[in-house]
């Protein structure tokens, strides 16, 4: 069985400083991971994914997600946040070569970037 | 490239109407397409999995009769919500992928949201 979670319903930031949103995941084998941005009505936009590789991944908007994998964390991080990054962003993961599954999503995190 | 477009955006009509949603593919093939219900502050939960020309797989908890799913292309899905009530009220995005089985990514459409009065 494959599960994301996303400890923090919500994560507040100033304006230019460091964010981090936090996701671990469980999975049987490989992890293929992935974060997604969602505003208000809108559906999912792709941010990044991790297959193999490089630990550090860099995807859209300056962010970043480095994989863990004694931690089996996968967390997204940009170095200064904007108040245009203020969304809900979602982890998902599904095991590599698993067929036909659909990604698995963690409940979602609401980032709010103070100016 | 990969981008979904999901139709309509917006749907407010009366209890008892059914309603279509389409989802189409613009620039791939997509063997695989999925169907995700959000409710408000929450995630997305899964409704079914629709593979291109055959039966599309429900989950549990889910009224196949209800939510109806039709994958006719490699293009095209639709859902249709039959004799909707005010708590099918939702919000409905689809999601594509190329390659029934492969590690491809999903793509996502931009949601319907549906009002029933």
């Amino acid at each position: 069985a494959q599960s994301v979670a996303q400890p923090e319903d919500q994560v507040n930031v100033a304006e230019g400083n460091p964010l981090t949103v936090k996701c671990t995941y469980s999975v049987s084998g490989n992890p293929y991971l992935f974060w997604y941005v969602q505003y208000p009505n809108r559906g999912l936009q792709f941010l990044l994914k991790y297959i193999t590789g490089d630990n550090l991944v860099k995807g859209s908007y300056g962010f970043e997600a480095e994989f863990n994998k004694s931690q089996t964390s996968f967390h997204l991080k940009k170095p200064s946040a904007l108040v245009s990054d203020s969304a809900l962003y979602f982890c998902a993961v599904r095991a590599l070569n698993s067929g036909n599954t659909p990604l698995v999503f963690g409940k979602g995190t609401r980032l709010s970037v103070i100016a | 490239g990969a981008v979904v477009s999901q139709h309509p955006s917006r749907v407010i009509c009366k209890s008892g109407t059914s309603v279509k949603i389409e989802c189409r593919s613009l620039d791939f093939q997509a063997t695989t397409m999925f169907w995700y219900r959000q409710f408000p502050k929450q995630s997305l939960m899964l409704m079914a999995t629709s593979n291109e020309g055959s039966k599309a797989t429900y989950e549990q908890g889910v009224e196949k009769d209800k939510f109806l799913i039709n994958h006719a292309s490699l293009t095209l899905s639709t859902l249709t919500v039959t004799s909707a009530h005010p708590e099918d009220s939702s919000f409905y995005i689809c999601s594509a992928r190329r390659g029934q089985g492969s590690n491809q990514p999903q793509h996502f459409g931009d949601g319907t949201r549906l009002s029933i009065l």
